[in-house]
């Protein structure tokens, strides 16, 4: 089974609607994150947690937010979803030591706001 | 604020010939990554790089760091088509913890 989860795999929605993006890690992590993907633009961080009671802004959060609902679980939302939002969007997490350690990333969702 | 920028963003190569990469970060950075990304898949790291001069090779890849020059790169020896995908690098700042600033990528195909 994969480390890293994301639900759903592809998703169209309406400008206005609110969607729940959500991630599981099995990898025991505490450090996740949440990035956007867009053609010619690498990746860009949205939110990332370092525990969970932690949570911090990345580069372009507005219009995102997150929740950490356990150590396993970060989830991202989209309040009000507009079309320049059409992204492929991933989930990662870090560990196993502070200072040394890899990003692993779960299998991207995509997601399209018409 | 970090900024890592790729070069080419582009390339287009033939089996059995070889070609580099360049990764330029700006500012000081503890770590440096490789990822490769396939067309709708996601990223699989390829390389860490922790340390000035520290030098990774895995096949036809093989990646160098350069602290002082704030460089890094990706040398592909004797392509195949495998090969083909995007990578990205990624650095660390030396403030920024965790975090990754990624490089646009570089869209490499290799043709027979």
């Amino acid at each position: 089974d994969a480390d890293v989860t994301q639900t759903p795999r592809n998703r169209i929605t309406k400008t206005g609607k609110r969607i729940m993006l959500e991630c599981s890690q099995t990898k025991g992590h505490d450090r996740m994150y949440w990035y956007r993907q867009d053609p010619g633009l690498g990746l860009r961080l949205i939110y990332y947690s370092f525990d969970v009671k932690d949570i911090n802004k990345g580069e372009i959060s507005d219009g995102y937010s997150v929740s950490r609902q356990a150590q396993a679980k970060f989830s991202l939302s989209l309040e009000s979803a507009i079309p320049n939002q059409t992204a492929l969007y991933f989930c990662a997490t870090s560990g196993p030591t502070v200072g040394l350690e890899t990003q692993y990333f779960g299998p991207g969702t995509r997601l399209l706001v018409l | 604020e970090l900024k890592v920028e790729q070069n080419p963003l582009f390339l287009s190569m033939q089996e059995g010939k070889n070609y580099t990469i360049y990764c330029n970060y700006s500012t000081t950075s503890d770590r440096l990554y490789w990822y490769r990304q396939d067309p709708g898949k996601s990223l699989e790291s390829l390389f860490v790089l922790l340390s000035n001069g520290a030098v990774k090779q895995e096949g036809r890849l093989m990646a160098s760091l350069d602290t002082k020059a704030r460089l890094s790169t990706l040398h592909i020896t004797a392509a195949v088509h495998d090969l083909s995908a995007t990578y990205f690098c990624a650095a660390a700042g030396e403030t920024s913890g965790s975090r990754l600033t990624f490089g646009e990528g570089t869209q490499l195909t290799v043709n027979p």
